[in-house]
């Protein structure tokens, strides 16, 4: 199975501050990889498909970048809205790992 | 508008069987690979199982193989998830997801849309 690696596991920050979130995978995944946000209660909502695509309805400031084993999710300026956990998801190989999360907090 | 909205989480006992229903809308529902993913208490996400288009490929986490059947139901629009001999480790949030990307098969998509899930609870 491909392990996905998430750093940080949690993060503090203050509205608009541009917040970095990595993801590693233990195999190469090509560009085959998402990132998801949700929040307490709710359903994860798509962010960033295929690594750098950003899906219809997501704010700009999120942006994906990588390939291969390293992949980043930047915020480049945190809204009040943004305080969620991300994941990132690799679909290159079955089983379809996620990352462990990254709770991103208010400071 | 696209929809997912699930059905038939609760309480059961350890060895139990449930089955959860995902009744989908909005979009041509033959032509979709789906999944199961779900979310134990203060834990992170976990893909479960998937199902090709006309339910001849599955495939499973091996935590649930065994244990665990995925179908679909093409003219209902509908997805199930048959959990037999259930384990305290199985209990958490199911969310069923559409697969979506560039082709017809499941290699390099994403999940979108998700429903907003049922919640199973396995215990004494």
């Amino acid at each position: 199975d491909i392990q996905m690696t998430q750093s940080p596991s949690s993060l503090s920050a203050s509205v608009g501050d541009r917040v970095t979130i990595t993801c590693r995978a233990s195999q190469g995944i090509n560009n085959y990889l998402n990132w998801y946000q949700q929040k307490p209660g709710k359903a994860p909502k798509l962010l960033i498909y295929a690594a750098s695509n950003l899906q219809s309805g997501v704010p700009s400031r999120f942006s994906g970048s990588g390939s291969g084993t390293d992949f980043t999710l930047t915020i480049s300026s945190l809204q009040p809205e943004d305080f969620a956990t991300y994941y990132c998801q690799q679909t290159y190989s079955i089983p379809r790992t996620f990352g462990q999360g990254t709770k991103v907090e208010i400071k | 508008e696209v929809q997912l909205v699930e059905s038939g989480g609760g309480l059961v006992q350890p060895g139990g069987s449930l089955r959860l229903s995902c009744a989908a809308s909005g979009f041509i529902f033959s032509t979709y690979w789906m999944n199961w993913v779900r979310r134990a208490p203060g834990k992170g996400l976990e893909w479960v199982a998937n199902i090709k288009q006309d339910g001849s490929e599955k495939y499973y986490v091996d935590s649930v193989k065994g244990r665990f059947t995925i179908s679909r139901d093409n003219a209902k629009n509908s997805l199930y998830l048959q959990m037999n001999s259930l384990r305290v480790e199985d209990t958490a949030v199911y969310y069923c997801a559409r697969d979506t990307g560039y082709s017809s098969g499941w290699y390099g998509n994403w999940f979108d849309p998700w429903g907003q899930g049922t919640l199973v609870t396995v215990s004494s």
